[in-house]
Order: C-alpha cells, then sequence, then structure tokens
C-alpha cells in the first residue's frame, strides 16, 4: 500500500511569513500533484510534477519534485491570508496503472493571520 | 461550461436505509472517479468507472458499495444498508481522457450523515 505522508498537519502562520508543507513517501510516484480545498467544496488541481528534480513556480508557490519521485514540498512566499485552506498532496500510482488513480496526503490546514 | 456537478450536496439517511449519490461529470468527459473523505483523513479511492464499465474497484468495499455509470445518465455511487460509518463526504471526478497525467475536475461533493 503506497502511503503519502502530509506535514505538517496544521500550520497558522502570521501575513508576510514563508511556509513550507511537506509530503514525503517510501514509494515511488510517476507524478505528484498539489491540490487546494475550500471549505464544502472539492479539491482544486494547482500543480503536477512530472520529472525528478523538478521545480514549477506560480507566482508565490514553488512546488518542488524529489530527486527520487519519493516526496514533493510546497513553499509559499510572503503568505497572505487569502492562502488559507487545505493543501493536499497526491500521488500518482507508479505500479503501471494509467488513470488518475491518486494517493492522497492527509492534508495540511494553512490558517494566515492579517 | 459546466463543471462536475454532484447532486446531492448533503443527504441524511438512518441506519439501514440506503443512498444514492449522482455525479455528472465535465461536458465530454467519460471517464469518472469516486473519492471518499472521511473525517481528518485524506481523500481516499474508491472506483474509476468509464461509459458503462468498472475500470478498478480496488477501493470499494466489498459488501454493500457499488457504483454504475451508463452509457446516459449520471453515475451512481450507491451505498445500501448504511452504517455510521459511512458518513463522509463523497467526492466525484472526471476527466477528458484515460492517462495517469489527466487533469482531474473534481465536484463540490455530497455530505452524506448517517444518524
Amino acid at each position: 500500500t503506497q502511503l503519502l505522508e502530509q506535514s505538517p498537519q496544521f500550520l497558522s502562520i502570521q501575513e508576510g511569513e514563508n511556509l513550507t508543507v511537506y509530503c514525503n513517501s517510501s514509494s515511488v510516484f510517476s507524478s505528484l500533484q498539489w491540490y487546494r480545498q475550500e471549505p464544502g467544496e472539492g479539491p482544486v488541481l494547482l500543480v503536477t510534477v512530472v520529472t525528478g528534480g523538478e521545480v514549477k513556480k506560480l507566482k508565490r508557490l514553488t512546488f518542488q519534485f524529489g530527486d527520487a519521485r519519493k516526496d514533493s514540498s510546497l513553499h509559499i512566499t510572503a503568505a497572505q491570508p487569502g492562502d488559507t485552506g487545505l493543501y493536499l498532496c497526491a500521488g500518482a500510482n507508479a505500479g503501471g496503472t494509467s488513470y488518475g488513480k491518486l494517493t492522497f496526503g492527509q492534508g495540511t490546514i494553512l490558517t494566515v493571520h492579517p | 461550461n459546466a463543471g462536475v456537478m454532484q447532486n446531492p450536496r448533503h443527504l441524511v439517511r438512518r441506519r439501514g436505509q440506503e443512498a444514492r449519490l449522482r455525479c455528472s461529470p465535465v461536458k465530454g468527459h467519460s471517464h469518472v472517479y469516486w473519492y471518499r473523505q472521511l473525517p481528518e483523513e485524506g481523500l481516499k479511492f474508491m472506483v474509476y468507472l468509464q461509459k458503462e464499465n468498472i475500470i478498478d474497484e480496488s477501493g470499494m468495499p466489498k459488501e454493500r458499495f457499488s457504483a454504475e455509470f451508463p452509457k446516459e445518465g449520471p453515475s451512481i455511487l450507491r451505498i445500501q444498508q448504511v452504517v455510521r460509518g459511512d458518513s463522509a463526504a463523497y467526492f466525484c471526478a472526471s476527466s477528458r481522457n484515460r492517462g495517469e497525467y489527466e487533469k482531474l475536475f473534481f465536484g463540490s461533493g455530497t455530505q452524506l450523515s448517517v444518524l
């Protein structure tokens, strides 16, 4: 069974601070996705990283995929209250399935105080 | 374009009743996935369907749960004889094509509460 350990589970910071969320596994994933989920809504895809060592930037968000494709991180620079939400990492099965069967981490609840 | 539509948004059932959750994928998408989100846990894959076919149901409990995606109409997740442990948010996602890099579009979910 593939598992994704996401940390920290809760993060409460002040506006303007930087933060990093980690996603780790002992398994190799063919790709890693990051989602953001608002209360009462479904997850919305932020980014997909595919290549080991890949770094993608989305405005103030930086996503990195580990060289061995077992871990990933999400770094937010100068957090704003609008960044508040649940962040989820999800790995695509490296076991040969060729469809969207994802293994999700437990999520990180981020609260940014004004 | 409408996204993935799920209904009802909230469903309350008593123990032993049946729950039917509906999902209409994005127009033009023929691949549907069901995920369950239990309190304090991440989303867990349940089943993957293409039109009229169940492709992977490895995440679905063997008993009481079934899913279908008919040629016409929405995908249905059916839970018979519900128990309190079935209380969760059930999310449906769709994709246009089959492929591990295909973007999944999630619906807003159905919150099932079993009394």
